[in-house]
């Protein structure tokens, strides 16, 4: 079993729909996660840290489930520029201080 | 605009021909990594530093090694390139071992 797994996708929306991610991880003593978005042939851009509590930043929500070991990104009102591949990373406490672990990503594909 | 510079973006080497790729950074933070990203896969982590802390990945070959002679640069050196070391790969910062992470551009590596 991964690490870090991702519903691979491609999820296809139209625009203006939400859509939702979640990312399952294994190591309970995982203590930061972070949603990356990552466009065809470029590099991972951090898109938001997730926190206990949750945290919002404009359309995008992340939340964290620790008794369930998952996180989660939705995405409301998707516009064409979202189609992307969505990483999540985890970051477990020493031993492994540093270590992110990624998931293989997301593919999310808006269509007009 | 600070940022995290990958130098060349685009590497051919050959069989066996050692390679060197350099990464720097203006953000000062602490924390340096390497990844490799092969195709549809998440980016793989092969060694960090945290200043001048190396930390190896038990899963990384020895083909692989790293050197850090400042905060501002690191290098990844594969020694003997192989063709299943064809790859991006992506150098990283962060301020601190359990915070988000900010990427180069990579460097595609292509070995004939």
């Amino acid at each position: 079993r991964k690490e870090v797994e991702q519903d691979p996708g491609p999820f296809n929306v139209p625009e203006g729909a939400t859509v939702a991610f979640n990312c399952t991880y294994s190591n309970s003593a995982s203590q930061s996660f972070f949603w990356y978005r990552q466009d065809c042939r470029k590099e991972p851009k951090l898109l938001m840290s997730v926190y206990s509590s949750g945290n919002e930043d404009g359309r995008f929500t992340a939340q964290l489930n620790r008794a369930s070991q998952y996180i989660s990104l939705l995405i409301r009102d998707s516009k064409l520029s979202d189609s992307a591949t969505y990483l999540c990373a985890v970051t477990a406490n020493p031993p492994g201080a540093g270590k992110s672990t990624f998931g293989d990503g997301t593919t999310l594909t808006v269509k007009p | 605009d600070a940022m995290v510079i990958q130098n060349p973006r685009y590497q051919v080497t050959q069989f066996g021909k050692p390679v060197t790729l350099s990464c720097s950074q203006t953000l000062n933070h602490n924390v340096m990594y390497w990844y490799q990203q092969k195709s549809s896969q998440a980016p793989k982590l092969l060694f960090h530093y945290y200043d001048k802390d190396f930390n190896n990945e038990a899963d990384t070959p020895d083909n692989f090694q790293s050197r850090r002679p400042n905060t501002s640069f690191c290098f990844l050196d594969i020694r003997s390139p192989g063709l299943g070391d064809a790859a991006m790969y992506l150098c990283a910062t962060s301020r601190v071992e359990a915070g988000g992470a900010f990427f180069g551009q990579g460097t595609r590596l292509t070995v004939v």
